[in-house]
Order: C-alpha cells, then structure tokens, then sequence
C-alpha cells in the first residue's frame, strides 16, 4: 500500500500566499510528521501531530490531522520566497519504528 | 541546537567495492535509523537500532547492509558490495527516548559507478 501520497504535486505561488498541501494515508498511525527538504539536501523536521490530535500550531504553520478520512494538511500563511522547497509528510505505523514517506509537494514561492 | 551529521557529504566507489557511511546522531538520542533516497523518488527507510541491535529492517536491508554503532558516539552504515542500483542519498535519523520526532542529517550522497 503507498503510504503519504501528497497533493499537489507542484505548488506555485506568491509571496505574501498562503501555500496548503495535503497527504492521504492508508492505514492507522500512531503519528504523522511533516519535513521540508530543499534541493539536494536533508530533510528538516517541521512539525509532529499524534493521532489523537486534530490540528497543531508552530509559527506560520498549521497542520490538521482527519483520522477518519486519513488525511493531514499542512498550511504555511504569508509565505516566503526562503519557503520554497519539497514537503514531505511522513506516517509513523503502529508497532513500528519507520517513517513512510509521500513523494512530498514542490512548492515554489515567487518573490 | 544538537543535529545529526553525517560523513562524507558525497562518496564515489566503484561497483563491488565496499563503502561506510558514518553519522553522529544527536547526542541523547536512543533510537537510530537509516533511509535512503533514490533520485526522484520517495524516501525509503532502510533499517532502525536501539540499544545495540536492529530492531527492525525493510526488504531493501538485505545481507550486503549493515550496521554498527561501534563506540558512543558513531552510527555506521555499512554496503558490502556496492551495485549500480545503491546509487542514492542516504539519511541517518535519531530519535530521542522522551519524543516521536525522528531528526534527520544531511546526508550522503553514494554514487556508484
């Protein structure tokens, strides 16, 4: 099964946009966390929401979790062209150690 | 702020030979994991360890793989005949005992030839 699939693939906006990206999941998780990679580099660590939560703040981003839909968003308000980069969700399983990654969303923000 | 680092940035070997990968996970950490990342494609996880032993592995972690933290500080990974196919950016990952976040390094950037 493929897990965090993100949509849109590619996001394209302004500066000053909110920017919102979605992942779907396909089995039950204990956590869901998001990264942010730019070009060729590692992964960043933005944000963690358990399953028992419904939405978390940290700074302009906000992340929402639907368990009953299986799906996140992650919301970056009044963006910056240093926003620019792949985000990537992440599903931690039940009963496991791993962390199974979506092929992540493009994000480009014009200046 | 404390953050996994990995040596070397970018390592070239030639198919068959055996290459280490080597990271320095965040000092307090427990937990340790390697995944990879084939050019344009997701992000694959490879292996976890926790005190002293693989706790557990993927299908890609196959005989040629190893790992080894060989003193307090150092997490390695080890490839023992390199295919064309290892070609990848391979990430460490730690994690603390008090939290979920997995924080990754830079990488390593392997390329076969």
């Amino acid at each position: 099964s493929q897990q965090g699939e993100e949509d849109p693939q590619a996001l394209s906006i302004q500066e000053g946009e909110n920017a919102t990206m979605n992942c779907s999941y396909k089995t039950s998780i204990n956590n869901l966390q998001w990264y942010r990679q730019n070009s060729g580099r590692g992964l960043v660590h933005l944000i963690l929401i358990r399953s028992n939560e419904r939405e978390k703040h940290s700074g302009r981003l906000r992340v929402t979790l639907d368990t009953s839909k299986k799906s996140s968003s992650l919301l970056i308000t009044a963006s910056r062209a240093a926003d620019t980069a792949s985000y990537f969700c992440a599903t931690a399983p039940w009963s496991s150690e791993k962390l199974v990654f979506g092929k992540g969303t493009k994000l480009t923000v014009n200046p | 702020e404390p953050e996994v680092t990995q040596t070397p940035s970018h390592q070239v070997t030639q198919m068959g030979q055996e290459v280490i990968l080597r990271c320095v996970p965040i000092s307090n950490h427990l937990y340790f994991y390697w995944y990879r990342q084939i050019l344009g494609q997701k992000v694959e996880f490879l292996v976890s360890f926790y005190n002293n032993e693989i706790s557990e592995k993927s299908e890609i972690f196959d005989d040629q793989f190893s790992v080894e933290r060989p003193d307090g500080s150092n997490f390695t990974l080890k490839i023992r005949s390199t295919k064309l196919e290892d070609s990848a950016m391979y990430f460490c990952a730690s994690r603390g005992d008090r939290g979920d976040e997995q924080f990754f390094g830079p990488g390593t950037r392997l390329t076969v030839l």
